[in-house]
């Protein structure tokens, strides 16, 4: 069946360091992808998507492409923020179907 | 704040219970999505109600049950409770059917001892 795979966390780096949270998909069609980022005691919230392969979804200084050749999402920034601290999830959702799929979830800890 | 109210945050009850956990979607959202944090499970799709009508289900016990009512808020039912039924429950609004992006409350901590 469909799943999606996070790279396992803790992660922890130093502030003003480079991010990648590495994602995976297995999905037997084209699904849109997602980030979701859940701040401590809050609900998940949507921080970015991309709809079609080669697509580049964006927001606050996050970036991932959606690769259909390694079927990955990974989640980049150039310089993370101790407020960038907080669980990330990867998720895939076919645009036929109402359920969000969820990966595990990867924790970020950022250091002053 | 997402604008998604969930009640209560916290809940402890006992094994063998039954408790209700309690959501209200952002204004002018008609769908609402039930999931199930936990350590071990990780978020899992419980069910989907769109305007009303059970739209989509996912991994939801037969000892759950949920429904959404007219003026949209939508409730979760878990019955005969065991240890294992402890976890965060997150309930979720969007506009449309489709769930392009989803709305989260900040969720309900169930403990069950």
């Amino acid at each position: 069946g469909d799943s999606v795979t996070q790279m396992e966390g803790p992660v922890t780096l130093s502030e003003e360091a480079f991010l990648t949270i590495n994602c995976t998909y297995t999905a037997t069609g084209y699904p849109s992808l997602f980030w979701y980022v859940q701040y401590p005691g809050e609900g998940l919230q949507l921080l970015l998507k991309a709809t079609k392969a080669d697509d580049k979804g964006s927001n606050k200084g996050f970036e991932a492409t959606y690769r259909k050749e390694t079927t990955s999402f990974h989640l980049e920034k150039g310089s993370v923020q101790v407020s960038d601290s907080a669980v990330y999830f990867c998720a895939l959702r076919y645009s036929s179907a109402s359920k969000i799929i969820f990966g595990s979830g990867t924790r970020l800890s950022i250091r002053p | 704040d997402s604008g998604v109210t969930q009640t209560p945050k916290h809940l402890i009850t006992a094994t063998g219970q039954r408790v209700t956990l309690r959501c209200s979607p952002r204004s002018g959202d008609l769908s609402v999505y039930w999931y199930q944090q936990s350590l071990d499970q990780g978020l899992q799709f419980l069910i989907q109600y769109y305007n009303g009508e059970e739209r989509a289900k996912g991994n939801i016990l037969e000892r759950f049950s949920a429904q959404q009512f007219p003026d949209l808020h939508s409730e979760l039912n878990l019955s005969s409770l065991e240890l294992g039924d402890s976890a965060l429950y997150f309930c979720a609004s969007s506009k449309d059917r489709g769930g392009e992006k989803l709305f989260f409350g900040s969720g309900t901590q169930l403990s069950v001892l």
